[in-house]
């Protein structure tokens, strides 16, 4: 079976635009996670989707959103793009329902944001 | 609120060596799993092990064995022999299942190993 794919694995943006990153679960995982890591620190949770709706946010502005479509794929947009964006951006799947805690949580390989 | 602490940015051992990783962590649940996860450069996190709260038995999986110690908080993780291939960074992670965020994973800053042949 297919991991976590994420797409595109790198982009480039300028300073004020808007980006749309995506993420495809395992199959048969209807919860996805968007975390964010900048270089050097360890990831920070943005949000958790399951079954469509949103179920947790980190703490971000509201320039971050995300939406789950009815496949359980997922994207993260992020508008009025600034420097500190710069970062991986990975994407987790899990079978598990919110707040379960157990989180057997499968990482993709990440989008490489630069924000110039 | 929760916190997972990451003492040692970077430690550098010479292959064969055995080598640990600190983590200690803070929250005020009594109901916790903690995690330890492997990035190499391709920049995917690898899942290495889950413990919940109340399980406090040391695992061992073959290099690998972790020490779990509620009385001061920690979540260490030794590699006994290490080789070249367990070069990079190695995060540490604490989920809270009553967090009113959901399912989500605290991180520490990570530590990058260096293995030198």
């Amino acid at each position: 079976d297919a991991g976590v794919t994420q797409s595109p694995t790198h982009l480039i943006k300028t300073r004020g635009q808007q980006v749309t990153l995506r993420c495809s679960p395992i199959s048969g995982h209807k919860s996805v996670s968007w975390y964010q890591q900048v270089l050097g620190q360890g990831p920070q949770f943005i949000f958790q989707y399951y079954e469509k709706e949103e179920r947790g946010r980190g703490n971000f502005p509201d320039r971050f959103s995300a939406r789950q479509f009815p496949n359980y794929s997922s994207e993260l947009n992020v508008n009025a793009l600034l420097l500190g964006d710069s970062a991986l951006y990975l994407c987790a799947s899990s079978s598990e329902p919110p707040h379960s805690g157990r989180l057997e949580q499968y990482f993709g390989p990440g989008t490489r944001l630069t924000v110039t | 609120a929760q916190k997972v602490t990451q003492a040692q940015t970077e430690i550098s051992v010479v292959e064969k060596e055995d080598v640990t990783l600190d983590c200690v962590y803070e929250t005020r649940d009594t109901t916790y799993y903690l995690f330890w996860y492997k990035q190499p450069p391709s920049g995917e996190l690898v899942f290495l092990i889950r413990r919940n709260s109340f399980d406090e038995q040391n695992e061992i999986s073959g290099r690998y064995s972790w020490n779990f110690q509620k009385s001061t908080s920690s979540f260490n993780f030794t590699i006994t022999a290490s080789q070249v291939v367990d070069s990079a960074v190695y995060f540490c992670a604490l989920s809270d299942p009553n967090n009113n965020a959901g399912n989500m994973l605290t991180f520490g800053g990570g530590t990058r190993l260096m293995v030198k042949p």
